[in-house]
Formats: structure tokens, C-alpha cells, sequence
């Protein structure tokens, strides 16, 4: 079973500062998906990522997929309230299957 | 874009009764969907891999008498949790895969609360 740790687990930030969430594994993947998920909510999607060194942009957030293809990194810059949401990494494993990362709890104060 | 609808979105219920929970795709057609759940604080843990006419497959350590998972139609899957009890309450989330081959997403419903007294 592939593993997808998350770090750090939860990241407690003023509004207007910078963070970065890791995803981290020994496995490599074809993808990897970036989620944000808000209470009592179902997971959004965010980005996919597919080639390795890959960078993508979602207006205030930077998505990378490492060379290697088994690690991944979300940075937010200028943090806002909304971004406040639990943020998860996943991998397509067998038979399409979906495996989650262990997931970033984000609080952004205002 | 593709949606997906779960119902109940929150139920309540006594221990020793079984909760059904409905997972619709509800414009386009989904031959597989999954099933999972999630703890407070905690990620979604896959549960099972619900396949359109046949039967579920379930992860290691879910036990597949407990939950029930019928996909009747291409459009519905539903998860029915038998004689619950209260370890059971958790966030259950569906989700339903669409796209052509090597395009595929997976959608997801916005979750249904089990609160088991």
C-alpha cells in the first residue's frame, strides 16, 4: 500500500504569510492530485500534476511535482482566510483507486 | 462540470439499526465508484470500489457484511450500514469516476455525517 505523508499536519499562519505543505513517498507516481476539503464538505480538486519537475500555478498557489516523481509541494503565498481548509495529496494507485495523504489542516487568522 | 450527490447528507440513528446512503452521479455515467470514510482530524480511507453490475470490492480490514454496497445503475451506488453502533459515526464520502481511458477523474460527493447514539 502506497504511503503519502504530509507535512506538517497543521500549519496555524497570520493572513498575508507564505507557507509550504509537503507531500512525501517512497513510491513513484504517474500523477498526483492536489485537494482542499472544508468541514462537513466533500474534497475539492485543486490541481493534477503529471510530468516530474513539473510547476503549476493557481493564482496564489504553486503546485510542484518533484523530478522523481514521488514527492510534491503545495505553496501558498499571501495566505487569506479562505485558503482556511484541510489539504490533501493523492496518488492513483491499482484499478484507479485514489489513496489520500495524511493530510494539512490550514488555519489562515485574520 | 461533472457532480456528484450524496443523500442523507446527515442522519442520525440508534444503535442496532442499518443507514443507507445514496451516491449519485448526476450528469454523466460512472461504472466505478468508491466508497470512503473519514474521522475528524483525520484523511478519507478508501472503504471499497463499487463496480456497476457486479460486486464491490472492499479494502483490507472493512468488513464486507457490514457494508453493504449495491451499484445498480450507472448513475447510483448506495452503502448501507447494518446494525450500526456508535464506533460507526464517521463522514462517509463518495466519489465517481468519469473521462475517457487515461483521462479519468474522480468527483466528489459532499459527504453524509452518521452520528450512531
Amino acid at each position: 500500500t502506497q504511503l503519502l505523508e504530509q507535512s506538517p499536519q497543521f500549519l496555524s499562519i497570520q493572513e498575508g504569510e507564505n507557507l509550504t505543505v509537503y507531500c512525501n513517498s517512497s513510491s513513484v507516481f504517474s500523477s498526483l492530485q492536489w485537494y482542499r476539503q472544508e468541514p462537513g464538505e466533500g474534497p475539492v480538486l485543486l490541481v493534477t500534476v503529471v510530468t516530474g519537475g513539473e510547476v503549476k500555478k493557481l493564482k496564489r498557489l504553486t503546485f510542484q511535482f518533484g523530478d522523481a516523481r514521488k514527492d510534491s509541494s503545495l505553496h501558498i503565498t499571501a495566505a487569506q482566510p479562505g485558503d482556511t481548509g484541510l489539504y490533501l495529496c493523492a496518488a492513483a494507485g491499482g484499478y484507479q483507486k485514489v489513496t489520500f495523504g495524511t493530510g494539512t489542516k490550514l488555519q489562515v487568522i485574520p | 462540470g461533472a457532480v456528484v450527490s450524496q443523500h442523507p447528507s446527515w442522519v442520525i440513528c440508534k444503535s442496532g439499526t442499518s443507514v443507507k446512503i445514496e451516491c449519485r452521479s448526476l450528469d454523466f455515467q460512472a461504472t466505478t465508484m468508491f466508497w470512503y470514510r473519514q474521522f475528524p482530524k483525520q484523511s478519507l480511507m478508501l472503504m471499497a470500489t463499487s463496480n456497476e453490475g457486479s460486486k464491490a470490492t472492499y479494502e483490507q480490514g472493512v468488513e464486507k457484511d457490514k457494508f453493504l454496497i449495491n451499484h445498480a445503475s450507472l448513475t447510483l451506488s448506495t452503502l448501507t450500514v447494518t446494525s450500526a453502533h456508535p464506533e460507526d459515526s464517521s463522514f462517509y464520502i463518495c466519489s465517481a469516476r468519469a473521462g475517457t481511458s487515461g483521462q479519468e477523474t474522480q468527483y466528489f460527493g459532499p459527504g453524509t455525517r452518521l452520528l450512531v447514539l
